[in-house]
C-alpha cells in the first residue's frame, strides 16, 4: 500500500462548472475525511465517513459539496456550480481508530475556478 | 464552535537556535495532534497527545499537554534547516467529529 492517494493532482475550470474528486485511503484505514486549505491556512475539515457511513459535515459546507464513499472504499468529492471562493487544495486523509495514530494525509487536488 | 488558536504565526531563527509554538482550544480536548507540512507538501503526522500533562519526545523535539487540556506546545531543540516548514496542532472535542487544525506556525530557519 502506497499511502493515501488522490486524483487528478491539479483541476482547473470555469465558473459554474461541476468537478469531482476521488481519494482512495489506505485500505486499512476505517476512516477517511476531507479537508480543504488556501495559502497560509491550516487545512478546514469538510466531512468524514466511518466505513460507508457519512458521520459529520462542516456547517461551512454549502450544499453545492457532496460527498459519497461506497462500500467504505475510495471516497469521491463533487462540488457543483463552481465558484472562484472554491479555489483551493482539497486534502483527503484516512486513519484507524483505536490505534492512536493520526491522519495520513493524501496529496491533495489543486482546483482553480477562473 | 470548537476553535484551536496557535502562535506566533511566523518565527525566523537562526540554525541552531530553539523554537517553540503555542497552541490553544477554546474547548478542552480529548486529544491533541501534531502535524509538520512541508513547503509545497501535505501535512504529515507527528504525535498524539491525550492524558492531561502529558510530555512526549522525538529526538529534537518536545510535545506537551496543557492540564487542563486546552492548551499544548511544540518545543525543537537546536533547529537544523530540515525543521523548515509549517507545524500545525489539531485538537479533537472527542466522539464522532474531525480534528480542527490551527491555522499553524511557519519556521523559517536562516542558516
Amino acid at each position: 500500500d502506497t499511502g493515501v492517494s488522490q486524483d487528478p493532482r491539479h483541476k482547473i475550470t470555469k465558473r459554474g462548472q461541476n468537478v469531482t474528486f476521488r481519494c482512495d485511503p489506505i485500505s486499512e484505514h476505517n476512516r477517511l475525511y476531507w479537508y480543504r486549505q488556501t495559502l497560509g491556512q491550516g487545512p478546514e475539515f469538510l466531512t468524514y465517513f466511518q466505513n460507508e457511513a457519512q458521520l459529520e459535515k462542516s456547517r461551512l459546507l454549502s450544499d453545492r459539496f457532496s460527498a459519497e464513499r461506497p462500500k467504505g472504499s475510495f471516497s469521491t468529492l463533487e462540488i457543483q456550480r463552481t465558484e472562484q471562493g472554491d479555489s483551493a487544495m482539497y486534502l483527503c486523509a484516512s486513519s484507524l481508530t483505536g490505534t492512536g495514530g493520526g491522519y495520513t494525509f493524501g496529496s491533495g487536488t489543486r482546483l482553480t475556478v477562473v | 464552535g470548537q476553535q484551536v488558536m496557535q502562535i506566533p504565526q511566523y518565527q525566523h531563527v537562526q540554525e541552531g537556535e530553539d523554537f517553540t509554538t503555542y497552541c490553544n482550544s477554546s474547548t478542552t480536548l480529548s486529544n491533541i495532534q501534531w502535524y509538520k507540512q512541508r513547503p509545497g507538501g501535505h501535512p504529515v503526522f507527528l504525535i498524539q497527545l491525550v492524558k492531561s500533562g502529558e510530555v512526549k519526545k522525538q529526538k529534537r523535539l518536545t510535545f506537551q499537554f496543557g492540564e487542563a487540556k486546552k492548551n499544548s506546545s511544540l518545543h525543537i531543540t537546536a533547529t537544523q534547516t530540515t525543521d523548515v516548514g509549517t507545524y500545525f496542532c489539531a485538537g479533537s472535542g472527542g466522539g464522532a467529529d474531525g480534528l480542527t487544525f490551527g491555522k499553524g506556525t511557519h519556521l523559517i530557519i536562516q542558516p
